[in-house]
């Protein structure tokens, strides 16, 4: 069985501040890792994937995330928060090599303020 | 390239009520998924198409909905009769044979009444 869990449902910060968005994972299987954003009234839109290979994933919009096994982790930062980021973002696994399902999150709402 | 599709973007209907939602994938996507968002929920997967095959179909809810893909191209999902708890968005997605990364469509909100 696998398990997305997103640490926090709401996180705010400030314009130009660091955002970090929590998510850890459960899984029976090497996993492949995404993270998708949804702006309000638009479709989930691709951020970053981790499929195996580099640890350290870069995405689109400034945003990466590091994939730590150990910590069985993949949280997604930014060094410095936009106003046009604040949106709600998903964590989603599925098993690696495979077109099965995806497993997500509850997501968590950004929030930027000025 | 066009991205996946969805039709309608909204839909109110009353208790008892038939909808129907359509999904058009983008072209060349063998792999068709139908994923559904309850408020304050996470988004949970319902079925998924390997172009008119179902490959798994274990997420369904009940024997309400009706999944359809003719011919592998667009899906169709139909919810019939609707229920209150039927109410949330509808995600589409699809995704290339052998590519994992998976393209979603806009949503479908359905208001169940």
């Amino acid at each position: 069985a696998q398990s997305v869990t997103q640490l926090d449902s709401h996180v705010s910060v400030s314009e130009g501040t660091p955002v970090l968005l929590r998510c850890n994972y459960s899984s029976s299987y090497s996993p492949s890792l995404f993270w998708y954003v949804q702006h309000p009234n638009k479709g989930l839109q691709l951020l970053l994937k981790y499929t195996s290979a580099a640890t350290l994933v870069k995405g689109i919009n400034g945003f990466e995330a590091e994939f730590k096994k150990s910590e069985t982790s993949f949280h997604l930062t930014k060094p410095s928060a936009h106003m046009s980021d604040a949106a709600e973002y998903f964590c989603a696994l599925h098993m690696t090599g495979t077109a099965s399902k995806l497993t997500f999150g509850t997501g968590t709402r950004l929030q930027v303020t000025l | 390239e066009a991205g996946v599709t969805q039709f309608p973007s909204h839909s109110v209907i009353e208790k008892g009520q038939t909808v129907t939602l359509r999904c058009d994938p983008i072209s060349g996507h063998d792999n068709l998924y139908w994923y559904r968002r309850v408020m304050g929920k996470e988004i949970k997967f319902l079925l998924h198409f390997v172009k008119e095959s179902k490959q798994d179909e274990s997420g369904m809810p009940n024997n309400r909905f009706l999944a359809e893909r003719t011919g592998g191209t667009y899906s169709t999902l139909k919810v019939q009769p609707a229920e209150l708890e039927d109410s949330g968005v509808y995600f589409c997605a699809s995704s290339k044979q052998g590519v994992e990364t998976q393209y979603f469509g806009p949503g479908t909100r359905l208001l169940v009444l």
